[in-house]
């Protein structure tokens, strides 16, 4: 399984824009790269998936580059309820067992 | 979107006592949920792989009899803390993947959290 590594912390002001980069060195050929927010005493909930170049929803876009061995969540205007925890993840569906292993994530406060 | 729920959302036992968490899946099919735990300021740590019909596949340092897990249906998966102890106090996560998925994504149910006295 890919192992990810994230800044364990970063901080924001309101209205910016942050962005929270992942490294995957090992990424696999059918790896996708997948975003959860975490708030406290929460499970984690999807924000973002791609497998390659920009993916871009209502709440974020996700970057990826050619290598993929890296991958930047972008959240625009960032506002006090986006404090949370932030985890990149990488895996795939392929046949047999599957599952994300959870790296220690980026902690996000954002302030007023 | 896929729902999954868990109950009860949080539970206090005596030390010695069992139990039960559930994990379901609401609005679709469910081959294989995953249990983690998380304490305080931690990550989620994958406990074990529940794949319906069979045995439950566990992670290296997770008791298998102290931590049961059956997933009957396509839409439940169990997770039973027997003999709890104080140390088992944590926060348990299930998570869901929809049948046939092709990307992989999880839906992750509420939590639940546990206190042993």
């Amino acid at each position: 399984l890919a192992k990810t590594t994230q800044p364990i912390s970063m901080d924001s002001y309101e209205g910016q824009e942050v962005n929270i980069t992942c490294s995957h060195n090992n990424i696999a050929t059918n790896d996708y790269i997948t975003w959860y927010q975490q708030f406290p005493s929460q499970g984690p909930r999807f924000i973002i998936q791609g497998y390659k170049t920009k993916v871009t929803n209502e709440v974020a876009s996700l970057f990826i580059p050619a290598d993929r061995k890296s991958s930047t969540l972008s959240l625009p205007r960032v506002s006090l309820s986006d404090t949370a925890v932030y985890y990149c993840l990488v895996g795939n569906s392929g046949a047999g067992s599957y599952q994300l292993t959870f790296g220690k994530g980026t902690k996000l406060s954002v302030i007023p | 979107g896929a729902v999954v729920s868990q109950h009860p959302s949080w539970v206090i036992c005596k030390s010695g006592t069992s139990v039960k968490i559930e994990c379901r899946s609401l609005d679709f099919q469910a081959t294989t949920m995953f249990w983690y735990r998380q304490f305080p300021k931690q990550s989620l740590m994958l406990m074990a792989t529940s794949n319906e019909g069979s045995k439950a596949t566990y992670e290296q340092g997770v008791e298998k009899d102290k931590f049961l897990i059956n997933h009957a249906s396509l839409t439940l998966s169990t997770l039973t803390v027997t003999s709890a102890h104080p140390e088992d106090s944590s926060f348990y996560i299930c998570s869901a993947r929809k049948t046939g998925a092709g990307t992989g994504e999880l839906f992750f149910g509420e939590g639940s959290r546990l206190t042993v006295l």
